[in-house]
């Protein structure tokens, strides 16, 4: 199994850029959520799925969307990038019997 | 505001040392509480989670325990080896936040040989 994948590593934008993080899992979990971390800041929430069709805002939302049109894969949108979104990004994802929170390995993000 | 605090932010320790990092909570209605590792660049490995009915949890080495009243948690590493340096994160999930992580910001250690 991959686990949780995500793409790209790296990332350099410029502001008003817009793009899309890629997260797949390949364990059927029904949760899956992205953080973003930031020194200083720690982890924090942006958005979280409980199920395909199903999504809701986190603790830091505004300037991100995202969809769950399949139970694999819970992409996150950048509409208009601006240099306070640079960042690291890490996507995670959990079964619905199990509470173990599973992490990809992150996109570093640069918004010039 | 749910909060999450880690104490000390660094530590740096000699190899063979038994010991403590400390995790505080401010709402005691957790659901769970889970410890992870990050190594530098790299993403969040699960050490350790913590049901809300249990007092600690064992893993090698490594053992955590839980006081909901006092809203403390604890990570003890045992005999400490340089493979543990690494960045250890304290995250609960509160029921009322569908069941999604509330980090503290993690203290980093570093096991000198």
């Amino acid at each position: 199994n991959a686990g949780v994948t995500q793409t790209p590593k790296f990332q350099v934008l410029k502001t008003g850029q817009s793009m899309t993080l890629q997260c797949a899992q390949d364990m059927n979990h029904e949760y899956m959520s992205w953080y973003r971390q930031d020194p200083g800041m720690g982890l924090r929430l942006i958005h979280y799925s409980v199920g395909a069709g199903i999504t809701d805002q986190g603790e830091v939302p505004n300037g991100y969307n995202v969809s769950r049109s399949t139970t694999e894969d819970f992409p996150l949108r950048l509409l208009s990038a601006a240099p306070s979104q640079t960042s690291v990004y890490f996507c995670a994802s959990r079964g619905s019997g199990g509470q173990t929170q599973y992490f990809g390995p992150g996109t570093r993000l640069l918004v010039l | 505001k749910q909060e999450v605090t880690q104490i000390p932010a660094a530590l740096s320790v000699p190899e063979g040392e038994n010991l403590v990092l400390n995790c505080s909570f401010t709402d005691s209605a957790i659901y769970n509480l889970q410890w992870f590792r990050q190594d530098p660049g790299k993403g969040l490995t699960s050490l350790l989670l913590i049901q809300s009915s249990q007092r600690e949890q064992t893993s090698g080495r490594l053992n955590a325990s839980l006081d909901k009243s006092s809203g403390r948690s604890t990570l003890y590493i045992a005999a400490s080896q340089p493979g543990d340096s690494a960045t250890y994160l304290c995250a609960v999930t509160y029921t009322s936040a569908g069941n999604m992580l509330t980090f503290g910001g993690g203290t980093r250690l570093m096991v000198k040989p």
